[in-house]
């Protein structure tokens, strides 16, 4: 079957640009993941979505950052006035509950994303 | 918070055994993982521990004592293809999502 994907692939924008991100899960999949990779780093965690319970923001950087889950499903990371240092792959994951008994994430190729 | 360390860089030989350490200190553990990322891929799971012991699957192997804050992935008979970022992951706390080391890079060679 389908796994997660992302679009777009790459994006390059200019200091000061909002950008959007979108994320489709895997179908069925309740839980849904956005992190972001920089390089040399680890894996960040920025927000978590659980069916229709109120996602945990605790890992969102900014106020310039924001995601939205619409129907469950699909999701989008909005990046408001984006910085330089904002530039990173933008990873998206979903599992088919909360990891409670191990279960995996399931991880999206990713968004490039390059602030000039 | 958490504090995940595991060695930046390894370095083995096609056919051979590496181990690859992880440490933590978290408060209230719920589980760890391991995940494989190679150059440009999304990470992929490999192995889940919450008890202490040896879990095998294959020719990964994943180990974790909870008292020394503590685990390691085993890989048996090296393939070139095994080149990639192994990314140890922790939860704990009232929380089940994992937060990532910076994960170790590994290189096979002939």
């Amino acid at each position: 079957g389908a796994g997660v994907s992302q679009s777009p692939s790459n994006k390059v924008t200019e200091k000061g640009k909002d950008v959007e991100l979108r994320c489709d899960p895997i179908s069925g999949h309740t839980a849904l993941y956005w992190y972001r990779q920089s390089l040399g780093q680890g894996l960040e965690f920025l927000i978590y979505f659980q069916g229709n319970s109120a996602p945990d923001k605790s890992g969102l950087p900014s106020d310039r950052f924001s995601a939205e889950r619409t129907g469950g499903s699909v999701s989008t990371l909005t990046i408001q006035r984006t910085q330089q240092e904002d530039s990173a792959v933008y990873l998206c994951a979903s599992s088919s509950t909360l990891l409670g008994a191990g279960d995996e994430q399931y991880f999206g190729p990713g968004t490039r994303l390059t602030v000039t | 918070g958490q504090n995940i360390d595991q060695p930046t860089e390894m370095t083995a030989t096609e056919g051979a055994i590496v181990q690859i350490n992880c440490t933590y200190q978290t408060s209230g553990f719920n589980g760890l993982f391991w995940y494989q990322q190679h150059a440009g891929e999304a990470p992929t799971f490999l192995s889940y521990n919450v008890l202490d012991g040896l879990e095998e699957k294959g020719r990964f192997s994943s180990f974790l004592s909870r008292s020394k804050g503590y685990s390691y992935l085993l890989l048996k008979e090296l393939q070139m293809k095994d080149s990639a970022s192994y990314l140890c992951a922790v939860a704990s706390g009232g929380s089940y999502i994992p937060t990532f080391g910076r994960g170790t890079s590994l290189i096979v060679h002939p």
